[in-house]
């Protein structure tokens, strides 16, 4: 049982390049999550989904954007790669989009944009 | 504005000492509180949750302590090991919302010396 797959692990961009970090969940779960975590900020939010053909913003989703054409797959697209998005990204997933259900991480992406 | 304020930023423990890692939040409307614990190169994962209708939640080594009135949430690990050295995150999440309005701290990275 895989859980949730992220791909790459690490990437290096230049400033102005795109680029789409993919996750995978096979546990069939409805909810899906990207969040990005810096030094002294935490986890925050960049864009979520409730199912299939459903997405919507979080706290920070300038810069980014997501699709869910599958139950499976939830990528995140850096249209125009900034120093600012310099992060490590993790992909999230829960059953439900309930509160009290657990989320679910990958082992995330370390993202450097030169 | 960070709803979570989690402190300290940095903690070292020796072997068999008590670990203690505080959060504070300011919406009164949270009413679900997880801590996740995240290990070098992976993701976060769930360690233990509380909700506010108890002031304390005890899972083997881990206690979480709740003070409604101060808004105030606390772990506490019990005879420290050095397996525990980790970066661990409060969260907090509201009664309606759903995981996309869960809300972390900025995290404290535990060392636990032998």
């Amino acid at each position: 049982n895989a859980g949730v797959t992220q791909t790459p692990k690490f990437q290096v961009l230049k400033t102005g390049q795109s680029m789409t970090l993919q996750c995978a969940q096979d546990m069939n779960h409805e909810y899906m999550s990207w969040y990005r975590q810096d030094p002294g900020m935490g986890l925050r939010l960049i864009h979520y989904s409730v199912g299939a053909g459903i997405t919507d913003q979080g706290e920070v989703p300038n810069g980014y954007n997501v699709s869910r054409s599958t139950t499976e797959d939830f990528p995140l697209r850096l249209l125009s790669a900034a120093p600012s998005q310099t992060s490590v990204y993790f992909c999230a997933s829960s059953l439900t989009y309930g509160l009290h259900e657990k989320l679910f991480f990958g082992s995330g992406t370390q993202l450097s944009v030169l | 504005q960070q709803q979570v304020k989690q402190s300290p930023q940095s903690l070292i423990v020796q072997k068999g000492g008590i670990s203690i890692i505080n959060c504070a939040y300011e919406n009164t409307a949270f009413d679900y509180f997880p801590w996740y614990q995240q290990f070098p190169g992976k993701g976060p994962a769930l360690l233990i949750a509380i909700r506010p209708d108890v002031s304390e939640k005890k899972e083997g080594r881990f206690t979480i302590s709740f003070n409604k009135s101060a808004k105030q949430f606390s772990l506490h690990i019990m005879d420290s090991q050095p397996g525990d050295s980790a970066t661990y995150f409060c969260a907090a999440g509201g009664r309606f919302y759903s995981n996309n309005d869960m809300r972390f701290g900025a995290g404290t990275r535990l060392t636990v010396k032998p």
